[in-house]
């Protein structure tokens, strides 16, 4: 049991723009800023979005993130087949002193 | 480029020891603080420890209960996981990763939780 909450999958058609939803708790999202990270089939995780909504350098701006009180989300436009992936959240939990990831999405591009 | 590469991992039974390396290249490795993930089939990532610049000042998962130990050797830009009383519970991949920030100021800081690179990971199975 994951202690940041994410829908299981989550599927579109190209073109399409899509979201995942990350609920948390006061002690995590509530406090403390959320990264989302993207990882393709038998790689390792990559981080798409930092600090809530801040995007590293070579990451595509079709990839948004917000917060809202204790939840995230990640949104995707323009979905593309090589967004197939699993995406996870990940915060900073204050009373676990540590960070906790959600238990990821599988995006599906149909 | 950033590289970080993972190695040690195998299978070991129940009780039995290993000890993870992850050798670090394409950056000043003795600025930034660095961690151990690791994800368990079908399952999402779980931190598992964080180690300051210095080595100094760790830090671990409540769920470990002491058996992992973290370090880092800055002259071989190599952090190292060493892990004992390994239980089924601990069969996963193990991930090493970087934290973005460069020489904090802080001397106990051992991380931001923001992973901004990761290694390809080594896989741990323990038997019983």
């Amino acid at each position: 049991q994951s202690v940041l909450t994410q829908p299981p999958s989550a599927s579109g058609t190209p073109g399409q723009r899509v979201t995942i939803s990350c609920s948390g708790s006061s002690s995590n999202i509530g406090r403390n800023t959320v990264n989302w990270y993207q990882q393709l089939p038998g790689m390792a995780p990559k981080l798409l979005i930092y600090t809530n909504d801040q995007r590293p350098s070579g990451v595509p701006d079709r990839f948004t993130g917000s917060k809202s009180g204790t939840s995230a989300s990640l949104a995707i436009s323009g979905l593309q087949s090589e967004d197939e992936a699993d995406y996870y959240c990940e915060a900073w939990d204050d009373s676990l002193k540590g960070p906790v990831f959600g238990g990821g999405t599988r995006l599906t591009v149909l | 480029e950033v590289q970080l590469l993972e190695s040690g991992g195998g299978s070991v039974q129940r009780g039995g020891s290993l000890r993870l390396s992850c050798a670090a290249s394409g950056f000043t490795f003795s600025s930034h603080a660095m961690s151990w993930v690791r994800q368990a089939p079908g399952k999402g990532p779980e931190w598992v420890s964080g180690i300051s610049i210095s080595g100094d000042n760790t830090k671990y998962a409540d769920s470990l209960k002491g058996r992992f130990t973290i370090s880092r050797d800055n002259s071989k830009n190599t952090l190292y996981l060493q892990m004992n009383s390994l239980r089924a519970e601990d069969t996963a991949v193990y991930f090493c990763a970087k934290d973005p920030v460069e020489k904090p100021t802080n001397p106990v800081f051992t991380g931001t939780g923001i992973f901004d690179y990761w290694g390809q990971g080594t896989l741990v199975i323990v038997s019983s």
